[in-house]
């Protein structure tokens, strides 16, 4: 079945550092691709979103390529800062039940 | 206010005792789903409905029933809570007519405590 797999945490910056979590699926479909992110004591919120193969979703500084020759959609952003300590969650969707399909997360910390 | 709530925030409950979570919505969306979040394991689907008439179970439904009373509520319950059950509950809605029907909203969650 489909899944998806992301680098394991925690994963620890100082401000301003560059930041890569790493995340690659299995589908056999055509899912569409995302970024969740959860703030301490929060839910999940959408951080970004690709649709399709070549998309490019943004949002916040954050950016991840729907990469689908290395079935991958690796987070990145530039300057990381104190206040993007949370955890980050991949996921796919599932056509047609649009169930969502998690990786386990990866805690970012950010240090000053 | 939020868009979905949930209540309780947080529960302590013992073995043996039925526990109803509820979650309710304000973004007129059709689909709700019910999440276990664990450490490690990041989050599993227990049930989703994609209306109020259609109820399916996800991949942990053992243990869990759910009820759809109206579009905006979907309520989650364990009839005899066991400890292995303890864990935070999400809820989450999507809207299966928006041009991308598979972005989900999720609630602030419940902290389900297990003794």
């Amino acid at each position: 079945g489909d899944s998806v797999t992301q680098m394991e945490g925690p994963v620890t910056l100082s401000e301003e550092a560059f930041l890569t979590i790493n995340c690659t699926y299995t589908a056999t479909g055509y899912p569409s691709l995302f970024w969740y992110v959860q703030y301490p004591g929060e839910g999940l919120q959408l951080l970004l979103k690709a649709t399709k193969a070549d998309d490019k979703g943004s949002n916040k500084g954050f950016e991840a390529t729907y990469r689908k020759e290395t079935t991958s959609f690796h987070l990145e952003k530039g300057s990381v800062q104190v206040s993007d300590s949370a955890v980050y969650f991949c996921a796919l969707s599932d056509p047609p039940s649009d169930k969502l399909i998690f990786g386990t997360g990866t805690r970012l910390q950010v240090f000053p | 206010d939020a868009d979905v709530t949930q209540t309780p925030r947080n529960r302590i409950t013992k073995t043996g005792k039925r526990i109803m979570l509820e979650c309710s919505q304000t973004k007129g969306h059709d689909r709700m789903y019910w999440y276990r979040q664990d450490p490690g394991l990041g989050l599993r689907l227990i049930y989703y409905s994609f209306d109020v008439k259609d109820i399916n179970k996800g991949e942990i439904s053992d243990g869990y029933s759910v009820s759809r009373q109206a579009q905006a509520k979907f309520s989650l319950s364990l009839e005899s809570a066991i400890p292995n059950q303890t864990a935070l509950y999400f809820c989450a809605t999507s809207d299966s007519l928006a041009s991308f029907g598979d972005t989900q909203y999720f609630g602030p969650g419940t902290r389900l405590t297990v003794l």
